[in-house]
């Protein structure tokens, strides 16, 4: 089945330890979006990748960096991580336009920072 | 700015009992209104996408309406049972790059 695949599940890493969340998708979109959502909170947009051209968010903290190789990889790479920084990330991905397919999430990584 | 509510943000119901999950948003020039499933500590699981164009869409025991001249979404949910416990989210697309979520509807269903 095409889907989108989010590696680790959960991830445990130090205050300030650099750590790097990774996505694959099968679906062959050309929009890929990380998304950081906090407890009881709604899923809030990072940036995103249509197709190799880098969207930031304009409150996305410098401390967030991502990288897209090709079409079906995306990482999220977190400088220096802090307590803050706790959250389930959510990768997705969309096919431009995507009014007729909609929105496709991963299972989401969980990262604790301790 | 999009803004999207929706109500209630709890709900507890007994098994079999069918329900509504009411969304709400304020700009109404939308390109399509998805509904999300999220189980604790999961990510997100589409359950039904429904265009601007489009009136409702059904899958199985979900009906989901949208009034976009309203600005108004329903998720209807029939015979409830335990397994349909989670979070629901609602979530409005306008354009490719903006997806604006509700907060959601934790939903608890007891058998």
């Amino acid at each position: 089945d095409a889907m989108v695949i989010q590696n680790p599940r959960y991830q445990v890493t130090q205050f300030g330890k650099p750590v790097t969340l990774s996505c694959s998708q099968t679906l062959n979109h050309n929009v890929m979006y990380w998304y950081q959502q906090k407890s009881s909170q709604a899923p809030k947009l990072l940036f995103h990748y249509y197709d190799k051209d880098f969207n930031n968010e304009a409150d996305t903290p410098d401390n967030f960096q991502s990288r897209r190789p090709n079409t079906s990889f995306c990482f999220l790479d977190i400088r220096s991580p802090g307590l803050g920084d706790a959250a389930m990330y959510l990768c997705a991905t969309s096919r431009v336009p995507a009014r007729v397919e909609g929105y496709t999430f991963g299972s989401g990584t969980r990262l604790t920072v301790v | 700015k999009q803004e999207v509510t929706q109500i209630p943000a709890a709900l507890s119901v007994p098994e079999g009992e069918n329900l509504v999950l009411n969304c709400s948003f304020t700009d109404s020039a939308i390109y399509n209104l998805q509904w999300f499933r999220q189980d604790p500590g999961k990510g997100l699981t589409s359950l039904l996408l429904i265009q601007s164009s489009q009136r409702e869409q059904t899958s199985g025991r979900l009906n989901a309406s949208l009034d976009k001249s309203s600005g108004r979404s329903t998720l209807y949910i029939a015979a409830s049972q335990p397994g349909d416990s989670a979070t629901y989210l609602c979530a409005v697309a306008r354009g490719y790059s903006t997806l604006t979520f509700g907060k959601g509807t934790m939903l608890l269903v007891s058998p």
